[in-house]
């Protein structure tokens, strides 16, 4: 089956750093989704992204979908406390019916004041 | 709007104990997934269900029993517990296949096995 590959697994930095973390692929995705998990809680999407080649932001974040849809990287502008958490990329082949999502292991992140 | 909600958030069950996770949405959504999340390995998918009436395998589906009977449930059944199935178990809801239509995740159930 397909493999996501996350890295890196955790990052220490310090409030006001950029971030980057990013996915590779064994296979090609024809969708990239980088989420984001609070404690206790469940993922919430970032990003999401629909073309090889895309970039597209979200305030502080900036996520790219490789040109050749086997990668995926998401950065984090100027790091503030409350990104603390752990990032998932997850990626998607459509076929039919089919829409399942792998996900990567995840990132952890933390920002120390 | 109560989004994707899960029940119970935490469970102690005894090695061969039978038990139902339940996972409602209120948002008319087609389909449904379970995920467990264990250290390290990120999200799994269990099984999933493209509409009422039907339900597939995921990555990870051995041992655990799905049914889509309305829209709007989604239960995940253990039928004899195994200390292997200690996770997290998330249910997530999505209207359609494709990024444009992102999944929704409620906020998990905590599953000990003992």
């Amino acid at each position: 089956g397909q493999q996501l590959n996350q890295s890196p697994q955790s990052m220490f930095i310090q409030e006001g750093e950029d971030v980057s973390m990013n996915c590779t692929s064994s296979s090609i995705f024809n969708t990239w989704l980088w989420y984001k998990q609070d404690p206790g809680e469940g993922p919430v999407l970032l990003i999401a992204l629909y073309k090889a080649g895309e970039l597209t932001s979200n305030g502080r974040l900036t996520a790219q979908f490789g040109i050749t849809r086997k990668d995926s990287f998401l950065n984090i502008s100027a790091s503030i406390p409350s990104d603390v958490g752990i990032y998932f990329c997850a990626g998607q082949l459509l076929r039919g019916s089919n829409y399942k999502l792998t996900f990567g292991k995840g990132t952890l992140l933390t920002v120390n004041p | 709007n109560a989004g994707v909600t899960q029940t119970p958030k935490f469970q102690v069950l005894k090695t061969g104990q039978s038990m139902t996770l339940q996972c409602a949405q209120d948002m008319n959504h087609e389909y449904m997934s379970w995920y467990r999340q264990d250290p390290g390995m990120g999200l799994r998918l269990i099984h999933y269900s493209v509409g009422a009436g039907i339900t597939d395998q995921g990555e990870v589906p051995n041992g655990y029993n799905v049914s889509r009977s309305t829209t709007e449930d989604f239960p995940l059944r253990l039928l004899s517990a195994a200390p292997s199935q200690t996770s997290v178990y998330f249910c997530a809801s999505t209207q359609g296949p494709g990024g444009n239509q992102p999944q929704h995740f409620g906020d998990g159930t905590r599953l000990s096995i003992l």
